[in-house]
């Protein structure tokens, strides 16, 4: 199976700020890999596929990349509605795995 | 209007078992590979299932294999998740998401095995 790390676990920051988050997956996925925003209560959000292409709706300063094992999302000029947990998946083959999170808080 | 809402949560005794239902409309469900996500709480999403348009293929996590199953209707746009002999650690809300990439997730039904 296909473990998903994400770093860091949580991460402070402010509005403005341009942040990066990085999930690391265990064995090759090509450009399987997706994120996802989820809220407190609230379902998870589809914001990228496919590494780097953008969910019809979500706001243009996210942006994805990463290649192979190494993936990265970056939020240029976060906003308050941004402040959420978010999670990476592989997609790449069945059992499907998800990273651990990584929560980005106010600071 | 575009949606998955599921159904069929509660509390049942550890050994019981539960059917949850997802109901979709306003999209062309019979052409979409469809999934079971859950979330126990406070802690991370974790798939469970999925099932290929036609049926065809069915995966399964390890954590529930021989005691989940999953199954749809396309003709009722309807998923289904079998759940027996539940254990306390199954606890969670469970999602049904749609697609390849998961691109649309119901509201969640929680499920709470507890004696």
């Amino acid at each position: 199976d296909i473990q998903m790390t994400q770093s860091p676990s949580s991460l402070s920051a402010s509005v403005g700020d341009r942040v990066t988050l990085t999930c690391q997956a265990s064995q090759y996925i090509s450009n399987y890999l997706n994120w996802y925003q989820q809220k407190p209560g609230k379902a998870p959000r589809l914001l990228i596929y496919a590494v780097s292409d953008l969910e019809a709706g979500v706001p243009s300063r996210f942006s994805g990349s990463g290649s192979g094992t190494h993936f990265t999302l970056t939020i240029s000029g976060l906003q308050p509605e941004d402040f959420a947990t978010y999670y990476c998946q592989q997609s790449e083959i069945f059992p499907r795995s998800f990273g651990q999170g990584t929560k980005l808080e106010i600071k | 209007e575009v949606q998955l809402v599921e159904s069929g949560g509660g509390l049942v005794k550890p050994g019981g078992s539960l059917r949850l239902s997802c109901a979709a409309s306003g999209f062309k469900f019979s052409t979409y590979r469809m999934s079971w996500v859950r979330q126990a709480p406070g802690k991370g999403l974790e798939w469970v299932s999925s099932i290929s348009s036609g049926s065809y293929h069915i995966h399964q996590a390890d954590s529930v294999k021989d005691r989940f199953t999953i199954s749809r209707d396309n003709a009722k746009n309807a998923l289904y998740l079998q759940m027996n002999s539940l254990r306390a650690e199954d606890t969670a809300v469970y999602y049904c998401t749609r697609g390849d990439y998961d691109d649309l997730w119901g509201q969640g039904t929680l499920v709470t095995v507890s004696s």
